[in-house]
């Protein structure tokens, strides 16, 4: 079974750059999430989407972060403008339904120069 | 703020010691789960216990949960160089849809 894939696996930005990240759930599952997780830091949910619809999304910072998941199957995640405190590891997870266990892709590590 | 809070923040042993990891947190619960990180990866699932659930076994991992107490305890046995990762304890709060929340982890280094 094909986990979850991510890219790019590396980005390096000036700040007030955008940058988008991608993320492929594993076949079936319906819940999604994106994490920010900061080095030394445990992972930070930033949103979770059931299918196409956001459940949660109380710690995306909104006037610069946004993501979607269009027909419930891939998603993006964009940061416009980047700040140099955005830089992190974005996790991208998912599970059968809200409540599974979650299966975490490889992150994409951002760097904000 | 996060809800687990994971202790030590690091620890050192030799491989063929046991490991333990501790997690405290602070509201009702549904579950409990317990994830490792290697360096430069994502997360990788270990252990659910439920909250009516005081101990738990997989292999080389020991998990209890004592819920009077608010905390958990992970416990690797027979540790190996590849166990050499950060351990972090999510909590999947009682109050209604609320997501998981994770400590700040424990890294652990197996010296071989």
């Amino acid at each position: 079974e094909a986990g979850v894939a991510q890219s790019p696996r590396y980005k390096i930005i000036e700040k007030r750059q955008s940058v988008a990240f991608w993320c492929n759930p594993i076949s079936g599952h319906a819940t999604l999430y994106w994490y920010q997780q900061i080095l030394g830091q445990g992972p930070k949910l930033l949103i979770q989407f059931q299918n196409n619809g956001v459940v949660d999304d109380s710690q995306l910072p909104k006037d610069r972060f946004s993501a979607e998941r269009l027909k419930g199957v891939d998603s993006t995640l964009k940061i416009q403008p980047a700040k140099l405190e955005d830089s992190a590891v974005y996790l991208c997870a998912s599970s059968p339904t809200s409540g599974d266990t979650q299966y975490f892709g490889p992150g994409t590590r951002l760097t904000v120069l | 703020s996060q809800q687990g809070e994971e202790d030590p923040q690091a620890l050192s042993i030799q491989e063929g010691e046991n490991a333990t990891m501790n997690c405290s947190y602070k509201t009702s619960i549904n579950n409990l789960q317990w994830y490792r990180q290697n360096s430069g990866r994502g997360l990788v699932h270990l252990i659910l216990i439920r909250s009516n659930e005081r101990e738990k076994h997989s292999g080389r991992l020991r998990v209890t949960l004592d819920t009077s107490k608010k905390s958990s305890s992970l416990l690797i046995t027979a540790s190996r160089a590849a166990d050499t990762a950060s351990y972090f304890c999510a909590t999947d709060p009682f109050s209604g849809n609320t997501p998981l929340v994770f400590g700040k982890g424990t890294r652990l280094s197996v010296i071989a």
